[in-house]
């Protein structure tokens, strides 16, 4: 399983776009990225998957370079509600569980 | 996306006794269930992999017989806290597979006096 690096905390304002970079210089081929968000005493929730370039929903971007070996999640104008952990997996989706890493825990200030 | 629920949300027990979670899938069938474990400012810790109508398969370090993992249907896989002790207490989550997809349900607190 490809392992994962993240910033341990970040902190941001309200209305700022967030930029959460990811290593996993060891990623394999079949191999997808997923995010996820936590939110304290509760269960972790999807926010974007991606293989590679751009994957952009309603409420994140994902860009992924060439070499697949780093991901940056985008979350655009942050509010206060979006204080949580987010966490980077990389795996072959549908294999096996997924495997968490440390994630980064993002605090928004008003 | 598809709804997973965990029930009870939060329990307490004494120690000694056995305790168990219910995890299910709501709105589809979930041949594969999983459950994690996750201590205060932790990260989730994947415990078992439960599939319908065959053993769990735990991760190293996990007791089986300590957590015993039932999964009878495709919508309702259980998992049992037997002779808990304070170390016990965590925040269990269950997570079932659909397709290439995880979703997770939102949590056990299991807090052991």
């Amino acid at each position: 399983l490809a392992k994962t690096t993240q910033p341990i905390s970040m902190d941001s304002y309200e209305g700022q776009e967030v930029n959460i970079t990811c290593s996993h210089n060891n990623i394999a081929t079949n191999d997808y990225i997923t995010w996820y968000q936590q939110f304290p005493s509760q269960g972790p929730r999807f926010i974007i998957q991606g293989y590679k370039t751009k994957v952009t929903n309603e409420v994140a971007s994902l860009f992924i370079p060439a070499d697949r070996k780093s991901s940056t999640l985008s979350l655009p104008r942050v509010s206060l509600s979006d204080t949580a952990v987010y966490y980077c997996l990389v795996g072959e989706t549908g294999r096996r569980a997924l495997t968490f890493g440390s994630g980064t825990r993002l605090q928004v200030q008003p | 996306g598809a709804v997973v629920s965990q029930h009870p949300s939060r329990v307490i027990c004494k120690s000694g006794t056995s305790v168990k979670i219910e995890c299910r899938s709501l709105d589809f069938q979930a041949t594969t269930m999983f459950w994690y474990r996750q201590f205060p400012k932790k990260s989730l810790m994947l415990m078992a992999t439960s599939n319908e109508g065959s053993k769990a398969t735990y991760e190293q370090g996990v007791e089986k017989d300590k957590f015993l993992i039932n999964h009878a249907s495709l919508t309702l896989s259980t998992l049992t806290v037997t002779s808990a002790h304070p170390e016990d207490s965590s925040f269990y989550i269950c997570s079932a597979r659909v397709q290439s997809e995880q979703y997770f349900g939102p949590g056990t607190r299991l807090t052991v006096t």
